[in-house]
């Protein structure tokens, strides 16, 4: 079976700097795709990176950068550059590639708070 | 802009009532979900459905059922809800394919007296 672990309940960072949320991830297919959400106070769900098991290189979106260490099994997110507004609940998720009925696993989550 | 639509965002429910949660999405994606939020458990899949009439079960399935007579709109059921049925519910849905994300619903905040 599939999972997801996410080892930090909370993280500080000062605005302005770099913050690495860890994700490690179990796994007996070969072929998968994983991914991070960011959940604010709201409750919405919003999409910020993927990262599929045969991409060469690391994703990238703005401040947002996946370590993808497959041997590892590890697809940490790093924000860059901190901002107030990155304070939210962030997922780390995982989804094997069958065609149909594939499914988002999903890890406990990590409360992420920037300080000015 | 692409929408998922969640019916209520706030529900108040008695023990043994049945609950309806209603999701409607206007991207015309196969694929739609039903996922639980606690503290510290993350989100679990429910159920999903990744055609009209079809579904399956995710992982924690027992006390809910589902249901999809249209591809826009994905219901979620629970028969005779209880006090540990108290929780966050989100609605997904995505289209077919391998690298596509989901898109979530604002969810529906259900407490069970």
């Amino acid at each position: 079976a599939q999972k997801i672990t996410q080892t930090q309940p909370g993280m500080f960072v000062q605005e302005k700097e770099a913050v690495t949320l860890d994700c490690t991830y179990d796994t007996s297919d070969p072929s998968y795709g994983l991914f991070w959400y960011k959940q604010p106070s709201s409750g919405e769900m919003i999409f910020l990176i993927y990262q599929g098991s045969y991409d060469q290189q690391n994703a990238t979106e703005g401040r947002y950068s996946l370590n993808f260490q497959k041997a590892r099994k590890s697809a940490n997110l790093v924000i860059s550059a901190s901002q107030l507004g990155d304070s939210a609940m962030y997922f780390c998720a995982m989804r094997d590639q069958k065609e149909y009925g594939n499914k988002l696993v999903f890890g406990a989550g990590t409360i992420l708070r920037v300080k000015s | 802009d692409v929408k998922v639509t969640q019916s209520s965002r706030y529900l108040v429910k008695r023990t043994g009532e049945k609950v309806f949660l209603e999701c409607v999405q206007d991207m015309d994606h196969e694929n739609m979900f039903w996922y639980r939020q606690d503290p510290g458990l993350g989100l679990r899949l429910i159920y999903f459905s990744y055609d009209v009439k079809m579904k399956e079960k995710g992982d924690i399935p027992e006390g809910y059922s589902v249901s999809r007579e249209k591809k826009e709109r994905f219901s979620l059921i629970l028969e005779s809800a209880s006090t540990n049925q108290t929780s966050m519910y989100l609605c997904a849905s995505r289209n077919r394919g391998y690298t596509g994300e989901l898109f979530f619903g604002e969810g529906s905040r259900l407490t069970v007296l």
